[in-house]
C-alpha cells in the first residue's frame, strides 16, 4: 500500500507565482512528515518536517506546510516563487519505524 | 555542508562484483541511515543503524548487508551486483542531514 503520494511528477509556475506541491499520506497511527529538496547531483536537503506540534509548519527558504489531518494532506507552498527553487521535491513520511518517500515533484521555475 | 561524509561519490563496477559504500554520520549523531534512490524505484529506505544497532529495516535486498561500527561510521555491501542496482545511494544521520551520495554505475 502506498504511505505517500505526490500528485503531480511535474509542476512549473512562473517567477513569483505561489508554488503549491501536494503531498497526501495513509497510515492508521500519527504520521511525522517531512519535505526535502533535491537540487541536481547533490543529496536531500531537508525543508521542513511535521512531528505532532503546530499543524502549520515554516521550513526554510520561504516554503511552509499545513498537516491537514482530516484531509491526509501535506502540501508544501511558498507564496512567491524564485528561480532557485526549481528542483524535485520529495515529501516522505515516518510510520512505526518506517520511512517511505513520495516519487517527488519536479519544480520548474519560468522566468 | 550537511556533515555527513560519503565515499566514494563515484563507482564504477561489473555486473557479479561486490563493493561497499561508506559513510560517517554528522558529528554527535548516533543514527545512520541508507536509502537508494533509482529511476525505476525513486528512492526507498534501505535500513536505520542506531549506535552500533539495526534499527529498522525497509526495502534491502539479502544482497545487501550493512553495519555500524564503533566509532559510529557505516558500511553498506552489495554483493553480485546486478544492472538494476545502479543508482544514487545516500546516507543520513538524523533525518534531517543527508550526504551527497555515492553513485553506483554497473557495466
Amino acid at each position: 500500500a502506498q504511505s505517500v503520494t505526490q500528485l503531480g511528477s511535474h509542476v512549473s509556475v512562473s517567477e513569483g507565482a505561489l508554488v503549491l506541491l501536494r503531498c497526501n499520506y495513509s497510515s492508521s497511527v500519527p504520521p511525522y512528515l517531512f519535505w526535502y529538496v533535491q537540487y541536481p547531483n547533490q543529496g536531500l536537503q531537508l525543508l521542513l518536517k511535521y512531528t505532532s506540534a503546530a499543524t502549520l509548519v515554516k521550513g526554510i527558504n520561504g516554503f511552509e506546510a499545513e498537516f491537514k489531518k482530516s484531509e491526509t494532506s501535506f502540501h508544501l507552498t511558498k507564496p512567491s516563487a524564485h528561480m532557485s527553487d526549481a528542483a524535485e521535491y520529495f515529501c516522505a513520511v515516518t510510520i512505526g519505524n518506517q520511512f517511505y518517500f513520495g516519487t517527488g515533484t519536479s519544480l520548474t521555475v519560468i522566468p | 555542508d550537511s556533515g555527513v561524509t560519503q565515499t566514494p561519490k563515484h563507482l564504477i563496477t561489473a555486473t557479479g562484483q561486490r563493493v561497499t559504500l561508506r559513510c560517517s554520520p554528522r558529528s554527535g549523531d548516533l543514527s545512520v541511515y541508507w536509502y537508494q534512490q533509482s529511476l525505476d524505484q525513486g528512492l526507498q529506505f534501505l535500513i536505520q543503524y542506531y549506535n552500533g544497532e539495526e534499527r529498522a529495516k525497509g526495502n534491502i535486498l539479502e544482497r545487501f548487508s550493512a553495519q555500524q561500527f564503533p566509532d559510529l561510521h557505516s558500511e553498506l555491501n552489495l554483493s553480485s551486483l546486478e544492472l538494476g542496482d545502479s543508482a544514487l545511494y545516500f546516507c543520513a544521520s538524523t533525518l534531517g542531514h543527508f550526504g551527497d551520495g555515492t553513485r553506483l554505475s554497473i557495466l
